[in-house]
């Protein structure tokens, strides 16, 4: 199993732009989540999936967009990037309460 | 907002000596649970303690929770260099909706 699988490792966009976040789990977890890390905080919770077809916002959703048109997959799409996104993106899925994260993705907007 | 806060923020020991860390949080929770970070990478879960437990071991780690307090300890003995890690906190609500709040860590460094 290759788990939680992050794409890209790493990107720089300009401000305005919009991009998506891929993330993909191979082992048939119904609950996803993504979270942004900053720097001196924790993880903050921006969008979540209890299945396919049923997404939810969390603490931060402003300025994203999430979709899950199937089991495997939960893309968070930024829909106009802003300076304030900058960030390490990480994809999370749940099985029996116990997270399991993807390798992140860090992301700066210029 | 978060609900965990962890004490200390930063932590340096020798090889082989304990490590210790605390978490408080606001509100009542289903479990709460220990993530590590290793620098540059995701978290990997370490350990869960449900509401009605008060302590749990898993190898070197030991984990207590004081509900009545708000509060959770984690603590690793004979400490290692690969132990050099943050380690967070993070609480799920009574809802159990699977929902985690996280705290902004503590950063331990063993030195050898």
């Amino acid at each position: 199993n290759a788990g939680v699988t992050q794409t890209p490792k790493f990107q720089v966009l300009k401000t305005g732009q919009s991009m998506t976040l891929q993330c993909a789990q191979d082992m048939n977890h119904e609950y996803m989540s993504w979270y942004r890390q900053d720097p001196g905080m924790g993880l903050r919770l921006i969008h979540y999936s209890v299945g396919a077809g049923i997404t939810d916002q969390g603490e931060v959703p402003n300025g994203y967009n999430v979709s899950r048109s199937t089991t495997e997959d939960f893309p968070l799409r930024l829909l106009s990037a802003a300076p304030s996104q900058t960030s390490v993106y990480f994809c999370a899925s749940t099985l029996f309460n116990e997270q399991f994260f993807g390798p992140g993705t860090r992301l700066t907007v210029l | 907002s978060q609900q965990g806060e962890e004490d200390p923020q930063a932590l340096s020991i020798q090889e082989g000596e304990n490590a210790t860390m605390n978490c408080s949080y606001k509100t009542s929770i289903n479990n709460l649970q220990w993530y590590r970070q290793n620098s540059g990478r995701g978290l990997v879960h370490l350990i869960l303690i449900r509401s009605n437990e008060r302590e749990k071991h898993s190898g070197r780690l030991r984990v207590t929770l004081d509900t009545s307090k708000k509060s959770s300890s984690l603590l690793i003995t004979a400490s290692r260099a690969a132990d050099t890690a943050s380690y967070f906190c993070a609480t799920e609500s009574e809802t159990n909706d699977y929902k985690l709040s996280f705290g902004a860590g503590t950063t331990v460094t063993v030195r050898a």
